[in-house]
């Protein structure tokens, strides 16, 4: 069963507009760390955020924002405003306690800010 | 400035060959990692190190081989064994412990003709 799932594979809004990318995942662990990572056009995998399953509060980092509701089993990333430069592939991952640290990942989404 | 590297950038070879890529670090982190990326998937793990000397299979491992002699690098090989070896290689590290987030090198591009 994927662990990890982002079911929006690709996503294009024009330049300003907000987008919400969805990300449900499945574990047993009471504790766990969810992770959201941006893959610009270089490839390069860029850390976004952490957060840990015992803190559902929501985080807010500029245009950036998260809603993690453990109900749902969902961790979703909502950018506002969006700008050209958002475009690229957004990674959502999961750690569990039980295997030893290793990141799974979901297999992205692919948004495309168009100017 | 701290960093992953991972060279080459770029690298061909034919179908048979054996291949290594690289990746040093300079964070000063115990635990290092190598995932593969297809078109359209996420990254999924071949091999992770989480001390010197000393290394475990992650999901995709058949067809690759790694070291870790040294704490700061971690080489992938990628074996004739390999049945699809065409893809983009990242690395990683993390230091161990309270599920940190890793840090990621800027990948290598491996084609094999």
């Amino acid at each position: 069963a994927q662990k990890v799932t982002q079911a929006q594979t690709e996503i294009s809004v024009v330049e300003k507009e907000d987008v919400t990318l969805d990300c449900v995942y499945e574990t047993r662990d009471t504790t766990y760390y969810l992770f959201w990572y941006k893959q610009p056009p270089s490839g390069e995998l860029v850390f976004l955020i952490r957060r840990n399953s015992f803190d559902e509060q929501n985080e807010i980092s500029g245009r950036y924002s998260w809603n993690f509701q453990k109900s749902t089993s969902s961790f979703n990333f909502t950018i506002t405003a969006s700008q050209v430069v958002d475009s690229a592939v957004y990674f959502c991952a999961l750690s569990e306690a039980s295997r030893d640290d290793k990141i799974i990942f979901g297999k992205g989404t692919r948004l495309h800010i168009l100017p | 400035d701290g960093g992953i590297t991972q060279s080459p950038k770029y690298l061909f070879r034919k179908e048979g060959q054996n291949v290594t890529l690289s990746c040093e670090q300079n964070l000063n982190h115990d635990a290092m990692y190598w995932y593969r990326q297809d078109p359209g998937q996420g990254l999924r793990l071949i091999y992770y190190s989480q001390i010197v000397n000393d290394f475990q299979k992650g999901d995709i491992a058949e067809g690759y081989s790694v070291s870790r002699e040294k704490k700061e690098s971690f080489p992938l090989t990628v074996t004739s064994a390999q049945k699809n070896p065409t893809a983009f290689y990242l690395c990683a590290s993390t230091a161990t412990g309270s599920y940190n987030e890793q840090f990621f090198g800027p990948g290598t591009r491996l084609t094999v003709l």
